[in-house]
């Protein structure tokens, strides 16, 4: 599946560093939201941007800042992460004009903070 | 109360047999319920989605929708090995942008 990609794959970062996260949709879709898989623990939304207007932070710490500069990018910038940080992100992209279009994923970015 | 709940499982079935997955939601204004399937390492890929009460078949898979008891769920006939994955219940709310997903029911079909 390409069409939500997203990079890096696998990312490993101390408490001190700056990373970013990068995802890209070539589906047409305007909307994109970030999401974190920890395990045993169900989706949990972090942040919806729907025509590049973030409408949607789920009280997500400012440690985890996104940006969004157009419709088909989308970054998540990390910086001082904490260990229970570590998790699978998620970026999904959908359509927003109608109520029924799914969300499709990209493969993920395993993060590991020591 | 969680806004979208699933037995966790696991749940295991013989091959060959019916595998019933079950979800509530506590949104009673939710329009939209997609179930999708995560395989161990990888990202979630919708398998079915159902707007109207009622029975929806695709292939070996049947959602089941009933907003009156906030209940929908997902048959799948004839399991296969392959079908062992995490089963993800997602609704969208009234809102219209944000979808929430369910902690999934962990499915093992034994060979």
């Amino acid at each position: 599946e390409t069409g939500v990609t997203q990079t890096p794959r696998h990312l490993v970062m101390g408490m001190t560093n700056k990373k970013s996260l990068k995802c890209e949709q070539h589906l047409g879709h305007n909307a994109m939201y970030w999401y974190k898989q920890s395990a045993k623990k169900p989706l949990e939304l972090m942040f919806v941007y729907n025509f590049k207007e973030q409408t949607e932070n789920n009280s997500v710490p400012s440690r985890f800042s996104p940006e969004c500069p157009n419709s088909s990018h989308l970054f998540l910038h990390l910086h001082t992460l904490q260990p229970e940080d570590s998790a699978l992100y998620l970026c999904a992209s959908r359509h927003s004009g109608g109520t029924y279009n799914e969300q499709f994923f990209g493969p993920g970015t395993r993060l590991t903070v020591l | 109360q969680k806004e979208v709940e699933q037995n966790s499982g696991p749940l295991s079935v013989p091959e060959g047999a019916i595998a019933s997955l079950n979800c509530t939601y506590s949104d009673r204004g939710s329009q939209s319920f997609f179930w999708y399937r995560q395989y161990s390492g990888k990202s979630p890929e919708l398998i079915m989605f159902i707007y109207s009460n009622g029975d929806k078949e695709d292939g070996r898979f049947t959602a089941q929708l009933n907003k009156a008891s906030q209940y929908v769920s997902l048959l799948i006939r004839d399991s296969q090995p392959s079908d062992s994955a995490t089963y993800l219940c997602a609704v969208m709310g009234t809102g219209g942008f944000k979808t929430i997903f369910g902690a999934g029911t962990r499915l093992f079909v034994k060979a």
